[in-house]
């Protein structure tokens, strides 16, 4: 079944410790998107790639970076977490045309020690 | 820059009652509007868009431009509603959807 696929489903870490999420895909879509979703908030847009163009929100904190080696994986990577990192990461792709639905992962929480 | 507003946190129905989850929107441009679902323990997915003018699980929701709002409606709630529904918002023109979610609201329905 195709699907976007992220691991783990739970990640903990240290305060300062860099910390990696993944993300696959079998849909074959150009566009792979990254959203951080804290408590009772809404999902928030961190940066996207549109095939191996990367665009930044404005508002993403220089901690957070992301890869996308090819077509299938997208990797969030926060250099030095802070105990307000700790959300819901949720990956989701787009086939990048017709403005079409997002389809999302199960998402990764993600818990700051 | 695009917001998207629904002020009802929690909404509490019983099975059959009508259901209406609010959603306002704020964009200068033309917006794509979407509701997602997102069921206990499962993953966020889309339940409808307002360009498809389509009812899914018995939800509709039509794009009022001029009140800038885009209102999940159902005539006759079921358990099986129960869930977190965010509404979200593309700009049209993007090529490909770039959302701005909403807060959302949890719809509990009761027997």
């Amino acid at each position: 079944d195709a699907m976007v696929i992220q691991n783990p489903r739970y990640q903990v870490t240290q305060f300062g410790k860099p910390v990696t999420l993944s993300c696959s895909q079998t849909l074959n879509h150009n566009v792979m998107y990254w959203y951080q979703q804290k408590s009772s908030q809404a999902p928030k847009l961190l940066f996207h790639y549109y095939d191996k163009d990367f665009n930044n929100e404005a508002d993403t904190p220089d901690n957070f970076q992301s890869r996308r080696p090819n077509t299938s994986f997208c990797f969030l990577d926060i250099r030095s977490p802070g105990l307000g990192d700790a959300a819901m990461y949720l990956c989701a792709t787009s086939p990048g045309h017709g403005n079409q639905p997002q389809h999302f992962g199960d998402g990764t929480r993600l818990s700051i020690l | 820059a695009q917001r998207v507003t629904q002020p009802e946190k929690l909404l509490s129905v019983f099975k059959g009652a009508p259901v209406e989850l609010k959603c306002n929107y704020s964009y200068s441009g033309s917006p794509e509007l979407f509701w997602y679902v997102q069921y206990s323990r499962q993953r966020l997915q889309l339940l409808l868009r307002h360009i498809s003018r389509e009812s899914i699980k018995g939800f509709t929701a039509d794009l009022n431009k001029g009140e800038t709002s885009f209102h999940l409606k159902k005539p006759f709630a079921q358990e099986e509603d129960s869930a977190m529904y965010y509404c979200a918002l593309s700009p049209m023109n993007s090529g490909y959807s770039t959302l701005t979610f909403g807060k959302g609201t949890m719809l509990l329905v009761s027997p």
